[in-house]
């Protein structure tokens, strides 16, 4: 049982371009993390979203947690080929985390 | 900057064999943990420790075994290899405090041949 879908799996666009990738659960969460994994390395963590409703910004990247506490999006404004990795959310109840499916994203310059 | 080392990072085995995994963090981290990543999958949890002494299992935790002496190292422990084991295997070290803020090694290439 996946606890955690992402959405869309695969994303491959060309630079300048806007895109928005989904996490979605039908569990709450206290918090929930986005984390860019390069090929060869380990996930690298991006951001935490606490409060429902709650939205950060890191730079072109948009993170946004639902109300609910459900579900959060990344939205990336003008990717680059530096943008190109898997995106991978992640979710804790009590002391297990899970990990959503993925979005592999690729910026074609 | 050390971070979370994970050894080896290439390994092939024979079905059948046994082997361990390490996994060492110099953050003083209380909370680490073991996930395989395969495919279409994501990371799926293997085993957690919360704390020296104190371990748990997590999603997939059949097949691999874990203790924690010490709060710097988690070894994970494949008892008797299986071609299903076939995957990269990743540890992790949080804090704990913020949901699974964690920082991870450079993963594990397991093939079980």
């Amino acid at each position: 049982t996946q606890l955690l879908e992402q959405s869309p799996q695969f994303l491959s666009i060309q630079e300048g371009e806007n895109l928005t990738v989904y996490c979605n659960s039908s569990s709450v969460f206290s918090s929930l993390q986005w984390y860019r994994q390069e090929p060869g390395e380990g996930p690298v963590l991006l951001v935490t979203v606490v409060t429902g409703g709650e939205v950060k910004k890191l730079k072109r990247l948009t993170f946004q947690f639902g109300d609910a506490r459900k579900d959060s999006s990344l939205h990336i404004t003008a990717a680059q080929p530096g943008d190109t990795g898997l995106y991978l959310c992640a979710g804790g109840t009590g002391n297990q985390f899970y990990f959503g499916t993925g979005t592999s994203l690729t910026v074609i310059p | 900057n050390a971070g979370v080392t994970q050894t080896p990072k290439f390994q092939v085995l024979k079905t059948g064999q046994s082997m361990t995994l390490q996994c060492a963090q110099d953050m003083n981290h209380e909370y680490m943990s073991w996930y395989r990543q395969d495919p279409g999958m994501g990371l799926r949890l293997i085993h957690y420790s919360v704390g020296a002494g104190i371990t748990d299992q997590g999603e997939v935790p059949n097949g691999y075994n874990v203790s924690r002496s010490t709060t710097e190292d988690f070894p994970l422990r494949l008892l008797s290899a299986a071609p299903s084991q076939t995957s990269v295997y990743f540890c992790a070290s949080s804090s704990g405090e913020r949901g699974p803020e964690a920082f991870f090694g450079q993963g594990t290439r397991l093939t079980v041949v």
